[in-house]
């Protein structure tokens, strides 16, 4: 079935060990999201590419990068993890206003 | 503030109770999109909306859209336990330039037995 797949599914990281999430889609959907979501709180948009296009959000931290290697993957860089980077990540992709989601990965740093 | 708006922020009902959340946006809607999330899990999609005047329902959740005021309402009738959840309401947004997808600030919905 054609899907949005992040992996891993939880991940524990080392406070300041750089980490990346990955994404990949079989939609070839065009559009692909990365949201922050804290405990209690609604996903966050970190930045989205729109193909080959990057948008970053203005409060997106710089400790946060992402590459989109081609239309199936994109990945998330957390460059120095800090305790407060933990949360759930969401992959999304869209194509002509159909959005489907990622099951997320659970990011722990100690 | 949030482009997209959500109230309450939080709600503890009585199970067989009827509930209304209201999404309001700042900006013109391009559809509007409700999910359900259960603690640390994926979104489950509800509803799509996309029409001003639109009104869709599914089992006892009816979601309506007014464009005019660039708010949706998500309705439960006679909750149940099984509504508990984070509802959140999502649409596409023009930033600068491009269109990218946002959520709303999100509603915590307990229903007691």
């Amino acid at each position: 079935d054609a899907m949005v797949i992040q992996n891993p599914r939880y991940q524990v990281t080392q406070f300041g060990k750089p980490v990346t999430l990955s994404c990949s889609q079989t939609l070839n959907h065009n559009v692909m999201y990365w949201y922050q979501q804290k405990s209690s709180q609604a996903p966050k948009l970190l930045f989205h590419y729109y193909d080959k296009d990057f948008n970053n959000e203005a409060d997106t931290p710089d400790n946060f990068q992402s590459r989109r290697p081609n239309t199936s993957f994109c990945f998330l860089d957390i460059r120095s993890p800090g305790l407060g980077d933990a949360a759930m990540y969401l992959c999304a992709t869209s194509r002509s206003g159909g959005y489907t989601f990622g099951s997320g990965t659970r990011l722990t740093v100690v | 503030s949030q482009e997209l708006e959500q109230s309450p922020q939080s709600l503890i009902v009585q199970e067989g109770k009827n509930l209304t959340i209201n999404c309001t946006s700042s900006k013109t809607l391009y559809g509007l999109y409700w999910y359900k999330q259960k603690y640390g899990e994926g979104l489950i999609f509800l509803m799509m909306l996309q029409k001003g005047g639109e009104e869709k329902s599914h089992e006892k959740i009816t979601a309506k859209l007014d464009e005019k005021k660039q708010q949706s309402s998500l309705h439960i009738t006679a909750s149940q336990p099984s509504h508990a959840g984070i509802y959140l309401c999502g649409s596409t947004m023009k930033g600068s330039g491009t269109y990218k997808y946002i959520f709303g600030t999100g509603t915590r919905l307990k229903v007691l037995a």
